[in-house]
């Protein structure tokens, strides 16, 4: 079956680290994106990319990067300019911009 | 700017009883709109959408929708809950207008009371 898998599940930082979370998808969509949930504030999109080798900034870039060099992967790193990086990360993906997205699992990053 | 506002965050109802979840857009032009549900530490999952056909839609688990340009409206409804409605349901613009950007709203988290 279709569909997009996020790993790790659980994630756990340390103070000045950069971690990368995976995103990969068999979708064969264009479109993917980099969302940010916290309690209570719904979805805040990170970074969203309409095509391999081209990526925008969301409302919330900052302290984050990206990359998407292969239709099926886009890979989120939190660096540690992000000072307050604990929170539900959830990627999702569409076959063109503004079509319905389809989500993965999330991955939930924690500070140790 | 696009916007879309969610009344209630938190909605309770009776086992058997209407689910109603209301949501609002602002659009200058028809925009495609979205419902989905996020069960504890999942991702979001498609309930339905309108994609400016029939202005009734039909989504999975017995939900639905109903677009109304007039009152720029798309609310959430189901004639009788069950326990396993209990979530959290997200309202989803996205706009022609502004290059099809996706706008979510903040959510609403459904309690269903046996």
């Amino acid at each position: 079956d279709g569909g997009i898998t996020q790993s790790p599940k659980y994630l756990f930082r340390k103070e000045g680290q950069n971690v990368t979370l995976s995103c990969e998808q068999n979708l064969n969509h264009d479109a993917m994106y980099w969302y940010r949930q916290d309690p209570g504030q719904g979805l805040r999109l990170i970074y969203y990319s309409q095509i391999v080798n081209d990526f925008q900034k969301g409302d919330i870039a900052e302290g984050y990067s990206v990359s998407r060099e292969k239709k099926e992967s886009f890979p989120l790193t939190v660096t540690s300019a992000q000072k307050n990086p604990t929170a539900f990360y959830l990627c999702a993906s569409s076959i063109v911009s503004g079509g319905p997205q389809h989500f993965g699992d999330g991955t939930r990053l924690s500070i140790l | 700017a696009q916007s879309v506002t969610q009344l209630g965050s938190h909605v309770s109802v009776s086992e058997g009883a209407l689910v109603l979840l209301r949501c609002n857009y602002s659009s200058s032009v028809p925009p495609y709109l979205f419902w989905y549900v996020q069960y504890p530490n999942q991702g979001l999952q498609l309930l339905l959408k309108y994609t400016s056909a029939a202005t009734l839609v039909k989504g999975i688990n017995g939900f639905e929708a109903e677009f109304k340009k007039s009152e720029t409206s798309f609310h959430l409804t189901k004639p009788s809950a069950h326990m396993s409605d209990a979530a959290e349901y997200f309202c989803a613009v996205s706009d022609p207008g502004t290059g099809n950007q996706f706008y979510f709203g903040t959510g609403t988290s459904l309690t269903v009371i046996p």
